[in-house]
């Protein structure tokens, strides 16, 4: 199947901080990319659909301006988790698509003190 | 917006049992996808299945679409296949819903 890599794995920060997450597909375009929070032993929260050259599309109740992503690319998306406070925390999962079908990155666990 | 629900939430299997998970969703999707999370987080595709029937290996896949429900067949379990079970639908709108999950435990 097609590959996503997603890097960071692990990243912790300070308070106030910003990190940024990428999220490649490594041998298709992906038309649509989108971007997910998981807290423990709970499922996945669509955060984000974004489309390369066009604005991301934020699912109820998450913060554009908290969470910033560009999709400058076929093949790269990028989630940035601005002025990051400790309720931040989280694993943060990326998916992409190209004919529907959906392939996942690896996750990017985030903790911030 | 569509619900997806999957059921059980938590199943433990003696080692070599066989087990079937299900997703209902509420309406039409134009995709569907089930998925095991395992232990460090990462979601392994196991099976694009928008319609119809699967298999690959000991785990197998049905969608009735026009019925709103998909199967997971999992046989012969082994302690490996414990992990999270999740289903997922992709929409008209384009936008990813994922059930809660199945909460697997394979005893050896």
């Amino acid at each position: 199947g097609a590959v996503v890599s997603q890097h960071p794995s692990w990243v912790i920060c300070k308070s106030g901080t910003s990190v940024k997450i990428e999220c490649r597909s490594l041998d298709f375009q992906a038309t649509t990319m989108f971007w997910y929070r998981q807290f423990p032993k709970q499922s996945l929260m669509l955060m984000a659909t974004s489309n390369e050259g066009s604005k991301a599309t934020y699912e109820q109740g998450v913060e554009k301006d908290k969470f910033l992503i560009n999709h400058a690319s076929l093949t790269l998306s990028t989630l940035t988790v601005t002025s990051a406070h400790p309720e931040d925390s989280s694993f943060y999962i990326c998916s992409a698509t190209g004919t529907g079908e959906l392939f996942f990155g690896e996750g990017s666990r985030l903790t911030v003190l | 917006g569509i619900q997806v629900e999957q059921s059980p939430p938590d199943l433990i299997l003696q080692e070599g049992a066989n087990s079937t998970l299900r997703c209902n969703f509420s309406d039409s999707v134009n995709n569907l996808q089930w998925f095991h999370q395992n232990p460090w987080g990462q979601l392994i595709n196991l099976f694009y299945i928008p319609s119809g029937t699967k298999q690959n290996g000991r785990l197998s896949a049905t969608t009735v679409a026009t019925e709103r429900y998909s199967l997971l067949y999992i046989s012969s379990s082994q302690t490996t296949d414990s992990g999270v079970y999740f289903c997922a639908v992709l929409t008209g709108g384009f936008k990813t819903i994922f059930g809660a999950g199945t909460r697997l435990f394979v005893k050896a």
